[in-house]
């Protein structure tokens, strides 16, 4: 079955240092999404994708994130200059359609220090 | 603001009974609704979903009941096993949005 995949699925980095998420979506999806859930919070919305832009974001999604999807098979999540506050799960999902079922991958977990 | 509520931080239900985990919704532009189900450090799991146009969908052990004038929905589990405990999550979106997460309910069902 088509998966959703993630590297790395920890990272430990210093705060003030710049993190990258990678995600591999699932092959013939065109909407790609990122949320995030920190320890013992619901799972929140950050940003999808769509055609190489940008669909939507939330007000968590500030100028401190990007996302990239660098040559038509990864799509990457940038976190410049981290925080402590960044620390959580970071969730890349992609679907076929908009609003329609999204399939997670299983989770890059950040940890800042 | 919380468009998705699920108001039951757990549940606790004897191996074989019924499990029925609740979700209210207070936006009423979603019309696809689902259930996912998450273990501890891994991704959600889609699990069933159901459209405005129906008031009821059944896959297997799974049923989920759509009550739109309510704006409420229902997951029930029969039978309920050990292999269910996780977390679930009600999630809601509208025609190309965003799904919409609850801050989900902990099952835990007893041997």
């Amino acid at each position: 079955e088509p998966e959703v995949t993630q590297t790395p699925s920890h990272q430990v980095t210093q705060m003030g240092q710049e993190v990258i998420l990678r995600c591999v979506p699932i092959s013939n999806h065109l909407y790609f999404y990122w949320y995030r859930q920190i320890l013992g919070q619901k799972v929140e919305f950050l940003v999808s994708f769509y055609n190489n832009e940008i669909s939507e974001k939330s007000e968590i999604f500030d100028d401190q994130f990007s996302v990239e999807r660098p040559d038509g098979s990864n799509f990457t999540l940038k976190i410049r200059s981290t925080k402590l506050e960044d620390s959580a799960m970071y969730f890349c999902a992609s679907s076929g359609d908009p609003g329609n079922t999204i399939y997670f991958g299983e989770g890059s977990w950040l940890t800042v220090v | 603001d919380q468009q998705v509520k699920q108001n039951s931080p757990s549940l606790s239900v004897q191996e074989g009974r019924i499990s029925i985990l609740n979700c209210d919704y207070t936006n009423s532009m979603f019309d696809y609704f689902l259930w996912y189900k998450k273990y501890p450090a891994e991704g959600p799991t889609f699990l069933i979903s159901i459209s405005s146009i129906k008031d009821k969908n059944e896959d297997g052990r799974f049923t989920v009941f759509l009550n739109k004038s309510a704006k409420h929905l229902s997951l029930h589990i029969v039978p309920s096993q050990p292999g269910d405990s996780a977390v679930y999550f009600c999630a809601a979106s509208s025609s190309y949005q965003k799904v919409t997460f609850g801050i989900g309910t902990k099952l835990q069902v007893i041997p």
